[in-house]
C-alpha cells in the first residue's frame, strides 16, 4: 500500500518564476492538506482540499494556490517566487476525522535563487 | 486560537537511556487530541503516539509513552531505552476538528543519540 508520494524531491528556481508540486495520496485517503516548512520550523498550514475544492487556508498570500483532481491527487502552485518561499513543502493525506493523523510525504525541498 | 509550544530547541541522550521532551499547548476545546511526529533525515513526518484528552490514561507504544496533564496543558513525550534510530526532529501537533482539521506544530526539538 503506497503511502503518500511527491514529486519533485527536489527543485531549484529563480525569483519571480512560478513552481508546481505535487502529491498523490495514500490510497483510500480524500483530503489533501499542504504545508511549508522552513529550516528549522515546524511546518506551517497553507491550505486543505477536500472534494476538489480549497476547505480552507492558513495565512499565506493569494500567490499560493492548489487544486485537486478527482482522484483525490493534488498540486501546489506558487507564482512569483520569492527567496522566502525556499522551504520544504510536505503533503498530508487524510480520511474523515484527523484524530489518527495525517499520512504525511517526504516533501519537496523547493530553493529560490 | 490554539497554540502549540516547545521551548526547547534541542536535547541529547546517551544509547539505552530515557528522555523527555517537553511541550505545551493551549486551547478552549474540552475534547481533542495530541500527537508526537518523528521527523527523521528522510524528512517524512512518523506519527509516533496519539492521546485522546477525554481520557485520563497516558499513552503508550513501546518504548514511548506521555504524560499527559490536562490542567496544566501539558504534553510531555518520553523515550525509554533510546537507541541511535531516535535520533530525529520531534514535533508536538494539534489537530483541529470539524472543518478546519489542520495541524497546528510546535518549532520541534532536535534529539541526538550519543553512542
Amino acid at each position: 500500500d503506497a503511502g503518500v508520494t511527491q514529486s519533485p524531491t527536489h527543485l531549484i528556481k529563480t525569483r519571480g518564476q512560478q513552481v508546481t508540486l505535487r502529491c498523490s495520496p495514500k490510497s483510500g485517503h480524500d483530503t489533501v492538506s499542504w504545508y511549508q516548512q522552513a529550516l528549522g520550523q515546524g511546518p506551517q498550514f497553507i491550505f486543505q482540499y477536500y472534494e476538489e475544492e480549497e476547505r480552507q487556508r492558513g495565512n499565506f498570500p493569494d500567490r499560493f494556490s492548489g487544486h485537486q483532481f478527482p482522484n483525490y491527487s493534488s498540486e501546489l502552485n506558487v507564482n512569483a517566487l520569492l527567496l522566502g518561499d525556499s522551504a520544504l513543502y510536505l503533503c498530508a493525506s487524510s480520511l474523515g476525522s484527523p484524530s489518527w493523523g495525517y499520512t504525511f510525504g517526504s516533501g519537496t525541498r523547493l530553493t529560490v535563487v | 486560537a490554539q497554540t502549540v509550544t516547545q521551548s526547547q530547541p534541542e536535547m541529547s541522550v546517551q544509547e539505552a537511556e530515557t528522555v523527555t521532551l517537553s511541550c505545551t499547548y493551549d486551547t478552549s476545546e474540552s475534547d481533542y487530541y495530541l500527537f508526537w511526529y518523528k521527523q527523521p533525515p528522510s524528512r517524512q513526518m512518523i506519527l509516533v503516539i496519539r492521546q485522546e484528552a477525554y481520557k485520563q490514561q497516558n499513552a503508550t507504544e513501546n518504548r514511548f509513552s506521555v504524560n499527559f496533564q490536562k490542567a496544566a496543558k501539558s504534553f510531555s513525550l518520553k523515550i525509554s531505552d533510546s537507541q541511535l534510530g531516535d535520533a530525529a526532529m520531534y514535533f508536538c501537533a494539534y489537530p483541529h476538528t470539524g472543518a478546519n482539521s489542520k495541524l497546528t506544530f510546535g518549532k520541534g526539538i532536535t534529539l541526538s543519540v550519543r553512542p
